[in-house]
């Protein structure tokens, strides 16, 4: 199994709305991403996790909220986002250490705030 | 600022020959250089990557070269398949974290 799943692929929320994005990978990997990325744009880390702790945060604000609950599974909670929070979120996952082997991306989380 | 820098947004190749893509950086403390490549709708796919202690990488039809001095790798694609035909990024890391920093990414198409 080499896949990263995200769910769901779409999602369109209020800006006064509460919402979770799931992300879950059963490869053994102890590194897990959320990265977002605007239109005819790079990907943009967020967040990093590494042995389900919290390494690295973008000076992301503070209506993104990450959640690694276990080694298999990340969530990132959202609330009051804004209309520029509009944007592909995407989950990755590597092995601690190893990024020269590449991260496993999943196919993202296509969100649109309204 | 952009440390990473693909100045090719677009890039169109005939099937068969051979597709050059092109990444500078700005950081000298990168010490691993991966290339992803995308398609519309999907996640970025691990292509192929580099350590900064060597200046070539081979797999397949995909090869990347760099060029520490002059703070520029390519990846070469031969010969280039329709299905190439995606948007690919360069990326660095500089080993002491897991972050990985994307360029702005160079749109390859590839026509019969």
């Amino acid at each position: 199994d080499t896949e990263v799943t995200q769910t769901p692929k779409h999602l369109v929320m209020g800006m006064t709305n509460k919402k979770s994005l799931k992300c879950e990978q059963h490869m053994g990997h102890r590194a897990m991403y959320w990265y977002k990325q605007k239109a005819k744009k790079p990907p943009e880390l967020m967040f990093v996790y590494s042995y389900e702790k919290l390494s690295i945060n973008e000076s992301v604000p503070s209506r993104f909220s990450p959640e690694c609950p276990n080694s298999s599974l990340l969530n990132l909670h959202l609330h009051a986002l804004q209309p520029e929070d509009s944007a592909l979120y995407l989950c990755a996952s590597s092995q601690v250490g190893e990024v020269e082997v590449g991260a496993f991306f999943g196919q993202g989380t296509r969100l649109t705030v309204v | 600022d952009q440390q990473v820098k693909q100045n090719s947004p677009s890039l169109s190749v005939q099937e068969g020959r051979i597709s050059i893509l092109n990444c500078d950086y700005t950081n000298s403390m990168f010490d691993y250089f991966l290339w992803y490549k995308k398609y519309p709708a999907e996640g970025p796919t691990f292509l192929i990557s580099i350590s900064s202690i060597k200046d070539k990488n081979e797999d397949g039809r995909f090869t990347v070269f760099l060029n520490k001095s002059a703070k520029h790798l390519s990846l070469h694609i031969v010969p280039s398949q329709p299905g190439d035909s995606a948007v690919y990024f360069c990326a660095a890391s500089d080993g002491n974290t897991d972050k990985l920093i994307f360029g702005t990414g160079t749109r390859l198409q590839v026509f019969p």
